[in-house]
């Protein structure tokens, strides 16, 4: 089965400084990526995503992440962190196969210190 | 383009009381999504909706909880005699059928917070 793990349950950064949020998934076959964002008491946003194509995927927010199948990682970075980025980020996953539900990774708390 | 909205919000219950938790997709698209997000956890994949087909149930949706899309429109997820362990974050989400496509962006609503007392 998919399973996707995130490393850090917290980060924390100074603003201005990069931002770095660990993903990694287990399959043999790559499967498609996203990441979202949860702010308190909202639901998730997408942020980015990826299929096929460039493994380089940019996304909203000034945020990107970077397909690597060798590593079997979808890490998720932006250059200068905002106050605004403070929120919850989930990695997830869609296997290649007939299902078409995400699995979720159990996110990194992000903290901007100003 | 309204985005997917749940009702209610938040709801607290007793143990043993039935709830149920309306989902409204953005309009026109075909697949709808439940989730359970617990604290500190990602969201984990109830059910999922073609129209108005339940193609997938997860093992975590015991016999005590339901979801229906009657008309292909909204949906609901009902819980009978409900546990302490049922407290999370309902979460529904929607996405277009568009052809060729595997990975549709879901869309996620606010969710509905259960408190099982």
């Amino acid at each position: 089965a998919q399973s996707v793990t995130q490393l850090g349950s917290h980060v924390s950064v100074s603003e201005g400084a990069l931002v770095l949020l660990r993903c990694n998934y287990s399959s043999s076959v790559p499967p498609y990526l996203f990441w979202y964002v949860q702010y308190p008491n909202q639901g998730l946003q997408l942020l980015l995503k990826y299929t096929t194509g460039a493994t380089l995927v940019k996304g909203i927010n000034g945020f990107e992440a970077e397909f690597k199948k060798s590593e079997t990682s979808f890490h998720l970075t932006k250059p200068s962190a905002h106050m605004s980025d403070a929120a919850e980020y989930f990695c997830a996953a869609i296997s290649s196969g007939s299902a078409r539900q995400l699995t979720f990774g159990s996110g990194t708390q992000l903290t901007v210190l100003p | 383009d309204t985005g997917v909205s749940q009702d209610p919000r938040h709801k607290i219950t007793k143990r043993g009381q039935n709830v149920t938790f309306r989902c409204d997709p953005i309009s026109e698209h075909n697949r709808l999504y439940w989730y359970r997000q617990t604290l500190g956890q990602g969201p984990e994949f109830l059910t999922y909706f073609q129209n108005e087909a339940q193609l997938e149930k997860s093992r975590l949706l015991s016999d005590r909880f339901s979801a229906e899309r009657p008309k292909g429109s909204f949906s609901t997820l009902e819980i009978q005699r409900t546990e302490q362990g049922d407290s999370a974050m309902y979460l529904c989400a929607s996405s277009p059928l568009k052809r060729g496509v595997r990975a549709d962006t879901q869309y996620f609503g606010p969710g509905t917070r259960l408190t099982v007392l």
